[in-house]
């Protein structure tokens, strides 16, 4: 099966930086990934599917990027509502693998 | 507007049986694949099951399978879980999600909680 790992497991930047979570599949995907948002007991939120594809709804300083097995979840001005752990998921076929996730706080 | 609305969470010791049902509503749900998904306490995301839009075809977690088996009833807009033989690692919230046309995840119900222990 192919495993989904993701870097950092957690940061820490401050208000209005540029964040960036990698994702990275052990064999190719093509597009076919999403990623997740789950903030403090809350219930995930789908942010992003085909790599790069911006669910309605969602803030256009969120935005993904890659194909095959490395994948970028980048928010270009960190809010402090975007304090979450971050999911990238492996959608092309099953087992439809979440990452380990990555905890985002503000500094 | 889209509601999944979990039930049948609850209390079981190890090598009992529970059934989940997930009553979804707001959205055509024979035209959707469904799943669950679940988050053992302080962990991150389990994809556990997947059903495709007729029931014909399911797809389970290594670490579920022959275990759970997932069916729906498209007639009831109802998805269901059916967990055999819990474990006290089955311990988790268990989510219902709707697939947004391909395999991910576009809306998670609020989730069930399942506590498997003696």
């Amino acid at each position: 099966d192919i495993q989904m790992t993701q870097s950092p497991s957690s940061l820490s930047a401050s208000v209005g930086d540029r964040v960036t979570i990698t994702c990275r599949a052990s064999q190719g995907i093509s597009n076919y990934l999403a990623w997740y948002q789950q903030k403090p007991g809350k219930v995930p939120k789908f942010l992003i599917y085909a790599a790069s594809t911006l669910q309605s709804g969602v803030p256009s300083r969120f935005s993904g990027s890659g194909s095959g097995t490395d994948f970028t979840l980048t928010i270009s001005s960190l809010q402090p509502e975007d304090v979450a752990t971050y999911y990238c998921q492996k959608c092309n076929s099953a087992p439809f693998t979440f990452g380990p996730g990555t905890k985002v706080d503000i500094k | 507007e889209v509601q999944l609305l979990e039930s049948g969470g609850g209390l079981v010791q190890p090598g009992g049986s529970l059934r989940l049902s997930c009553a979804a509503s707001g959205f055509t749900f024979s035209s959707y694949a469904m799943s669950w998904v679940r988050q053992a306490p302080g962990k991150g995301l389990e994809w556990v099951s997947t059903i495709s839009v007729s029931g014909a075809n399911t797809y389970y977690a290594d670490s579920v399978k022959g275990r759970f088996t997932i069916s729906r009833d498209n007639s009831k807009n109802t998805l269901y879980l059916q967990m055999n033989s819990l474990r006290a690692e089955d311990t988790a919230v268990y989510y219902c999600a709707k697939s947004n046309g391909g395999w991910a995840f576009g809306y998670w119900g609020q989730g069930t909680l399942v506590t498997v222990s003696s």
